[in-house]
Order: structure tokens, then C-alpha cells, then sequence
């Protein structure tokens, strides 16, 4: 059974950069997406974007100047950076596997809050 | 991009009912079409994946149908782990956006 973890802060400044990292456990990260999805109360569940095993990304092009992702595959981990962070950015942030075949996302992690604050 | 709409955003029901949810893409994604089952503190759950096939260890009283822009996710008979918040997501094309959420309460 796939397992995934998100590991990161959970409180970050205005402006600054927010990083979390994906350890997956009991499969290999080959030949999937890796995405992450955020959800907050006023704007629901997001997708944020993946990254292939190989390193091919896309991302919502709502955050798309601010995103950038990462995989490495010999410790079973991907990452999210988001820059420049406002309020707005407040969530809880997960990671999950997507198939390439349809693109359904059938393994999450638990989740992780998020807070931008001063 | 595409939008994706639910109806109802909520709906009251008792154990044993049939239920119904639907969702509406803004343009056609033909059977790029996931159905997600959260509970209260937890990470959704894959329940169907292109539009009608049952993800593995679902029970089969969950099925989806539809294809083009409308879909809909059937509850043949309601348990009491049923309720839940329901979203839909398109796959179709990015970004893979979700509807607002059905939730579904006990009457």
C-alpha cells in the first residue's frame, strides 16, 4: 500500500517562501505524477500541479510564476516551493499520486496546515 | 479553464436512500471525470476514476456514469459512512480543477 507524508513548516512569514517535502513510502515514484492540491474554506479544494517521475511539470497557471517543484527519486521524495506567500496562501497542503493513464489521484497524504502569518 | 459545477451543494438523507449528485464540466473533457469521498479531517478518497469505474475496494453501491460535460455519482443505498462531502475533478485538462463540494447529511 502507498503511503505518502507531507514534512515541512507550518508557519511561515508573509513574502517568504513556503517548502514542504512528499516522502513516499511502499512504491516506487517511477512512472507516475506526484501532485500537490491545497484546500482552504473559501476557495475549496485547488490543484496546485505535479511533476512527473521524469521531471516533466505543469502546474495552475493561477500560480504559476510562484511555483516550482522537484523530485528525487533515489530518496522517494518531491517538493513544493511557493514564493511569496500571502494570507491568502493558508491551507492544508497535500501530497498525492496521480495515474497517467486517466489522471485520477488515487493515493493521499494525511495533509498538512499551512499558515501565513506575522 | 474549466469550470466544474455540483448540484446539489448539499443534501439531507436517511439510511437506505437512493442518492444522486451531479456535475457539470463548462466545456467537454469526455470521460475525464473523478469522483472523491471526504470525511471530516481526512484526505479525500478516490471513488471512481474516467467517469464510471469503480477504484478498487469501493463498494459497489458507488457508481458513476456520464460523459462530455455531465456526470452524475449514484449512492444506490445510503450507509451510515456515507456521509460525507463528495467533489468532482476534471482530468481532462489543465488545471485539473474541482467542483465546490456536495454534502451529504442525515435526515
Amino acid at each position: 500500500q502507498v503511503q505518502l507524508q507531507e514534512s515541512g513548516p507550518r508557519l511561515i512569514n508573509p513574502s517568504e517562501t513556503l517548502s514542504l517535502t512528499c516522502t513516499v513510502s511502499g512504491g516506487s515514484i517511477s512512472s507516475y505524477f506526484w501532485t500537490w492540491i491545497r484546500q482552504s474554506p473559501r476557495k475549496g479544494l485547488e490543484w496546485i500541479g505535479y511533476i512527473h517521475s521524469s521531471g516533466t511539470t505543469n502546474f495552475n497557471p493561477s500560480l504559476n510564476s510562484r511555483v516550482t517543484m522537484s523530485v528525487d527519486t533515489s530518496k522517494n521524495q518531491f517538493s513544493l516551493r511557493l514564493s511569496s506567500v500571502t494570507a491568502s496562501d493558508t491551507a492544508v497542503y497535500y501530497c498525492a499520486r496521480t495515474t497517467v493513464t486517466s489522471a485520477d489521484t488515487d493515493f493521499w497524504g494525511q495533509g498538512t496546515l499551512v499558515t501565513v502569518s506575522s | 479553464d474549466i469550470q466544474m459545477t455540483q448540484s446539489p451543494s448539499s443534501l439531507s438523507a436517511s439510511v437506505g436512500d437512493r442518492v444522486t449528485i451531479t456535475c457539470r464540466a463548462s466545456q467537454t473533457i469526455n470521460s475525464y471525470l473523478n469522483w472523491y469521498q471526504q470525511i471530516p479531517g481526512k484526505a479525500p478518497k478516490l471513488l471512481i476514476y474516467a467517469a464510471s469505474n469503480l477504484q478498487s475496494g469501493v463498494p459497489s453501491r458507488f457508481s458513476g456514469s456520464g460523459s462530455g460535460t455531465d456526470f452524475t455519482l449514484t449512492i444506490s443505498s445510503l450507509q451510515p459512512e456515507d456521509f460525507a462531502t463528495y467533489y468532482c475533478q476534471q482530468s481532462s485538462s489543465i488545471p485539473f480543477a474541482f467542483g465546490q463540494g456536495t454534502k451529504l447529511e442525515i435526515k
